[in-house]
Parts: structure tokens; sequence; C-alpha cells
């Protein structure tokens, strides 16, 4: 299942409200994740099952949709937030990732 | 809370072999599946392996037949044994828990620090 994110690159002001969007070639119901990566860090579990946050996940993160179409929405952009935004499918083996949303500032 | 530890990654020639460890606490490290995850520099993340309950395996196409994923539960440790390496497996590669216990459902709550594996003459 091929896993494409788009944008590649979001230039966004802090404070805004940010979408991201995921595509899979095929269905793959609820089972996707959503992970964040800052430079020079490991991933860190943001949502899975396509909207329920992780453990410690602000509520500014939310995830939705199902089937082939999700988004991941940050509600109003921290500082903090600039980043690498990977989804994940597992609903079938191979798992596999979108190649990533970079978050910059505007 | 989980903690992950990787070791073992360094310099290879093509056509060698590494093996990886990920030495795991803070968590019931028989009960949950495991999986090791590479970053290219400076690209995204590709899942490599995954080992599940009664350690059934699964593996990437692009490692199949090359990588083997194992596990110490006496250890806590995991493994990923690397062999015929090719430049193309230059990464960081990372050790991730599953967020469920048993067969897992491949969601990673948990990840390492990453350990780096490159392959150059």
């Amino acid at each position: 299942i091929v896993m494409t994110q788009s944008p590649a690159t979001l230039p966004v002001s802090p404070g805004e409200r940010v979408t991201l969007s995921c595509r899979a070639s095929q269905s793959i119901n609820t089972n996707l994740a959503w992970y964040q990566q800052k430079p020079g860090q490991a991933p860190r579990f943001l949502i899975y099952g396509a909207f329920t946050r992780s453990t410690g996940i602000p509520a500014r993160f939310s995830g939705s949709g199902s089937g082939t179409e999700f988004s991941l929405t940050i509600s109003s952009l921290q500082s903090e937030d600039f980043a690498v935004y990977y989804c994940q499918q597992y609903n079938s083996w191979p798992l596999t990732f979108g190649g990533g949303t970079k978050v910059e500032i505007k | 809370e989980a903690q992950l530890l990787e070791s073992g990654g360094g310099l290879v020639q093509p056509g060698g072999s590494l093996r990886l460890s990920c030495a795991a606490s803070g968590f019931s490290f028989r009960t949950y599946a495991m999986a090791w995850v590479r970053q290219a520099p400076g690209k995204g993340l590709e899942w490599v392996s995954s080992i599940i309950s009664n350690d059934r395996t699964y593996y990437a196409d692009s490692v199949k037949g090359r990588f083997i994923i194992s596990r110490d539960t006496s250890k806590n440790t995991a493994h990923l044994q690397m062999n015929s390496l090719r430049a193309e497996d230059t990464a960081l590669y990372y050790c991730a828990k599953d967020r469920l216990r048993g067969g897992g459902d491949g969601a990673f709550e948990s990840w390492g620090q990453g350990t780096l594996v490159t392959v150059s003459s």
C-alpha cells in the first residue's frame, strides 16, 4: 500500500491552523498512525486509529478520515510543532509510511 | 516508561554483515511486538521488519532474504542480523515498540534514538 502525503512542505505562521493530508492507495479502514519528527530526534507517536491521540499528546492535534483519505490538523500551531509529520498504515503487511510533510516557519 | 537503546551500528563494506541490538526496559518485553524502522540520510521513514507474538516475523521486500529479526526474552533484547549489505542499506536504524501486546497492530508508540549503519567501501 502506497501512502502519499501532501504537501511536501507547508510554510505556516505560529498560531495558524494547519491541515496535513495523507492518502492510501487502497482502503486501510482506520488503521493509520501519525508521527512527528524533529531534526536529530526519533519519531514521536501522535495518533493511532486515524483519530485517537496517544498519551500526552496535546488536544490541538486531531486526526480524521477513513478508507483512503486522512488528515492531521493542528488547531493553533505552536513553535514546538515545526517538524516533519509522517503518516503510516498498519492495515496490512508490509507496513508503509508516507513521504512526510515538513511544517516550516513562514 | 518504555526505553529502547540501539547498538551495533557502524561502517561496513558492501556484502558484509552487521548485527544490531535493541535493549529494552520499562515494560514487559516478551509480550509486545517489536520492529526496526530505518531512515536514510535526509530521507523519510521506512519500515524494515517486525517480530510479533509467537515470534512470527515480517520483512520489507527490500530486505527479505538478507535480514533476520529475532529477540532474546531472557535479555530483553531484540536483534536485527543484516547480511549481504548494500549501499542503499545506509541509514539510521530505529528500534520501535508496538502499542499493543501480543500480535500488536503495527503502530509504534516508543522509539529508540537509533544506530547508524554505513555501507561503503
